[in-house]
C-alpha cells in the first residue's frame, strides 16, 4: 500500500547541516514535497520535486531524490534556531488531491 | 488576504456532543480537504471536495460528515463525538495541478472527554 516513512526526531547544533530522510512506497508518485510546521500553526510548503528530477536546490535547502530506492532527503545548510519545527515529507499520487503525508520529523536546533 | 481560516481554534466536547468545524478560503481554489493530525501518524485525510456541491471520503471518514454548499466554505461535522476523535484538525486547499502549493489553516485542537 501507500506509505511514507520518516524518523520522528533529529537534533543538530546551530550552524551545522541537517538532513531529514524519507522513504515512500508508491513508485507512481509524481510529486514529492517537504512541508514545515511551526508550533501552533498549519503546514507550509517548503519545496517540492518532480519525480523525474534527482536534485533541487533552493537557497539553504537541497532536496535529493533517489527514485530507485524511493528515498527523499531534505538538507538544510547552516541550520538556525528558527528552523526548529516539524518537517513533513509527502507524496502526490494523482497530481494533487491524493497526497500521502509522513508522520513528520521534529527538528531540534541547539544553540 | 486571509488565505485559509479555521474556526474554532480550540474546543472541548463531551462524549456524544456534536459540533461543526468551519473552513473558509478566499483563494478561489476548487479543492478543499480535512485532515486530522495525531502524534506519530502524520496527516490523515478525512474527507475532501473537488468543487462546490461535491464531497468524497478520504482515508478515515467514519464518524465525520462534510458539506461544501459554497465554494469558499468546507464544513466538517461530528454528530456524536468520541474520545478517539481527540485530535488536531487541519483544513487545506489547492488546485488540481501537483506542482501547486497546498495552503493549510492554523488548525483546530479538539478534545473529547
Amino acid at each position: 500500500g501507500e506509505d511514507v516513512e520518516q524518523s520522528l526526531f533529529l537534533s543538530v547544533r546551530e550552524g551545522d547541516s541537517s538532513v531529514i530522510n524519507c522513504t515512500y512506497t508508491d513508485s507512481s508518485s509524481t510529486y514529492l514535497y517537504w512541508y514545515k510546521q511551526e508550533p501552533g500553526a498549519g503546514l507550509q510548503l517548503l519545496t517540492y520535486i518532480f519525480s523525474n528530477m534527482d536534485m533541487k536546490q533552493d537557497q539553504r535547502l537541497t532536496v535529493l531524490l533517489n527514485k530507485k530506492d524511493k528515498h527523499l532527503s531534505l538538507r538544510i545548510a547552516d541550520t538556525q534556531t528558527g528552523d526548529s519545527a516539524i518537517y513533513f515529507c509527502a507524496e502526490s499520487l494523482t497530481g494533487g488531491f491524493k497526497t500521502i503525508f509522513g508522520a513528520g520529523t521534529r527538528l531540534f536546533v541547539k544553540a | 488576504n486571509a488565505g485559509v481560516t479555521q474556526t474554532p481554534k480550540f474546543r472541548v466536547l463531551k462524549t456524544g456532543q456534536s459540533m461543526t468545524l468551519l473552513c473558509a478560503q478566499d483563494m478561489n481554489h476548487e479543492y478543499m480537504y480535512w485532515y486530522r493530525q495525531d502524534p506519530g501518524m502524520g496527516l490523515r485525510l478525512i474527507h475532501y471536495s473537488v468543487g462546490e456541491g461535491t464531497t468524497a471520503k478520504g482515508e478515515v471518514p467514519d464518524g465525520y460528515n462534510v458539506s461544501r454548499l459554497k465554494k469558499q466554505n468546507f464544513l466538517l461535522g461530528l454528530e456524536s463525538a468520541a474520545p478517539s476523535q481527540t485530535s488536531v484538525y487541519f483544513c487545506a486547499t489547492d488546485e488540481l495541478d501537483g506542482d501547486t502549493e497546498a495552503f493549510f489553516g492554523q488548525g483546530t485542537r479538539l478534545t473529547v472527554v
